[in-house]
């Protein structure tokens, strides 16, 4: 079993459609984060959250610790945000740093 | 401006061909880490560096070397490269504590033949 499980695996939306992408977990973690990699391969930092919610502008980020479990929510959606998003969590106490990924959701938003 | 910077970004050598791959970063970050990323298998940790002179085996460690003798650089060694090793390699960084995204590098695809 993966310790970190990411659904859909692929998503495909309109032009201005609500998307929610999720991301559960099995082990203690130090924090969560979200990364965007876009076609060609650059990865982007979106989120790092230990608790509660962060919102940067059409994106927010949630988790239940208790739960285990993350959402990453992008409001009106544009074809630009078409990427892979990528789930990892951050080991705790001794193995902070040791970072397990999800294996990503591929996301195409059509015009 | 700040950033992690790997070379190279391509690079093509054959079976036991000692080679390095360079990440720099100018941030004054503690923490850096290397990842490799295969199709259907996505990122994994390969090693990571807590601050100098400390590192710590990743998920996938085997293969490969790393160093941390300064802080703002962390190169990646792979004594006799193996054609399983071919993959798209990327270095990160973050500050140690607190509320710290990872800043990544662009990426080095290997190719191992």
């Amino acid at each position: 079993k993966n310790e970190v499980e990411q659904s859909p695996q692929n998503l495909t939306a309109q032009e201005g459609e609500f998307i929610t992408i999720n991301c559960s977990y099995s082990v203690g973690i130090s924090a969560l984060h979200w990364l965007q990699q876009h076609p060609g391969g650059g990865i982007v930092s979106l989120f790092m959250l230990s608790s509660g919610k962060k919102k940067h502008g059409r994106l927010i980020a949630t988790i239940n610790i208790q739960e285990k479990h993350s959402s990453l929510h992008i409001t009106a959606s544009h074809p630009r945000d078409s990427a892979v998003y990528i789930c990892a969590v951050d080991g705790y106490g001794g193995s902070q740093g040791n970072l397990i990924f999800g294996k990503g959701t591929k996301l195409s938003v059509k015009p | 401006e700040a950033q992690v910077t790997q070379n190279p970004r391509y690079l093509i050598t054959v079976t036991g061909k000692k080679l390095t791959v360079t990440c720099s970063q100018n941030m004054n970050h503690e923490y850096m880490s290397w990842y490799r990323q295969d199709p259907g298998l996505g990122l994994r940790q390969i090693y990571y560096s807590m601050n100098v002179e400390v590192t710590d085996k990743g998920d996938v460690p085997e293969g490969y070397k790393v160093s941390r003798k300064e802080k703002r650089n962390f190169p990646l060694i792979l004594e006799s490269p193996s054609p399983n090793q071919t993959s798209l390699y990327f270095c990160a960084s973050r500050y140690r504590y607190g509320n710290s995204p990872l800043h990544f590098g662009n990426g080095t695809r290997l190719t191992v033949t």
